[in-house]
């Protein structure tokens, strides 16, 4: 059972553009959603993340939208640039979010083009 | 702050052999996790230690994945016999966690296995 359902599977934007990828949950006992960031050869680093009490949360030019009514969680990143070209992982979890293990979408490898 | 060390980086091994994968989780951070990370998909969590104790290890298949973390400090994750569809990359993640806290996994660059 996939728990955490990300789309889409790949995205290119022009320099410059919004580069959005769509996150769905099943289980509402999650309450950490964070985002990873992931380049070839390396483990995902922590992007941004939101707990469900806010709808949204912005960190320079990445911000979560957080629908908890839907399920749904998003990441949009403004002003996309090439070197964000990268995958991006959605994941949430349980009880508190950082001790419990995270559960991850299948990745979106996002292409960003000068 | 030296990040998550994880070794060796690169392991390629027959099928039916042993195979084993070591982490050095981020110095006081009690919680370690160990992942894997089948081609093209996100990570999977498979077991969970807080210091020494596996607090989740109910996606470990323990018919032939062993892990310990003795003294609660660094970790090693085996496979013995390893098979065809072990082949992946392994990760280890640690997180200063604190009761009621979110707190971050660091991830280390992990292990790419491959089993021929």
């Amino acid at each position: 059972q996939q728990q955490v359902k990300q789309s889409p599977q790949s995205l290119i934007v022009q320099k410059g553009g919004i580069s959005i990828i769509n996150c769905a949950y099943e289980n509402t006992a999650f309450d950490y959603f964070p985002w990873y960031q992931q380049f070839p050869g390396k483990g995902p680093a922590l992007l941004i993340a939101i707990r469900p009490d806010v709808s949204e949360k912005k960190e320079g030019r990445f911000t979560i939208s957080f629908n908890k009514s839907a399920k749904q969680f998003s990441l949009h990143i403004m002003d996309s640039q090439p070197g964000d070209s990268a995958t991006y992982f959605c994941a949430a979890s349980s009880r508190g979010g950082g001790a419990d293990g995270l559960t991850f979408g299948k990745g979106t490898h996002l292409i960003i083009q000068p | 702050e030296a990040g998550v060390v994880q070794s060796p980086r690169y392991k390629i091994i027959e099928k039916k052999q042993p195979v084993a994968f070591w982490c050095n989780p981020i110095s006081g951070h009690n919680t370690l996790y160990w992942y894997r990370q089948n081609l093209g998909q996100g990570p999977e969590l498979l077991i969970r230690y807080e210091n020494e104790e596996a607090v989740d290890d109910s996606q470990l298949p323990k018919d032939r994945f062993s892990a310990e973390r003795l003294k609660g400090v660094d970790s090693t994750l085996k496979i013995q016999p390893a098979e065809l569809g072990d082949s992946a990359v392994y990760l280890c993640a640690s997180s200063p966690w604190t009761s009621g806290g979110y707190n971050e996994q660091f991830f280390g660059p992990g292990t790419r296995l491959t089993v021929l």
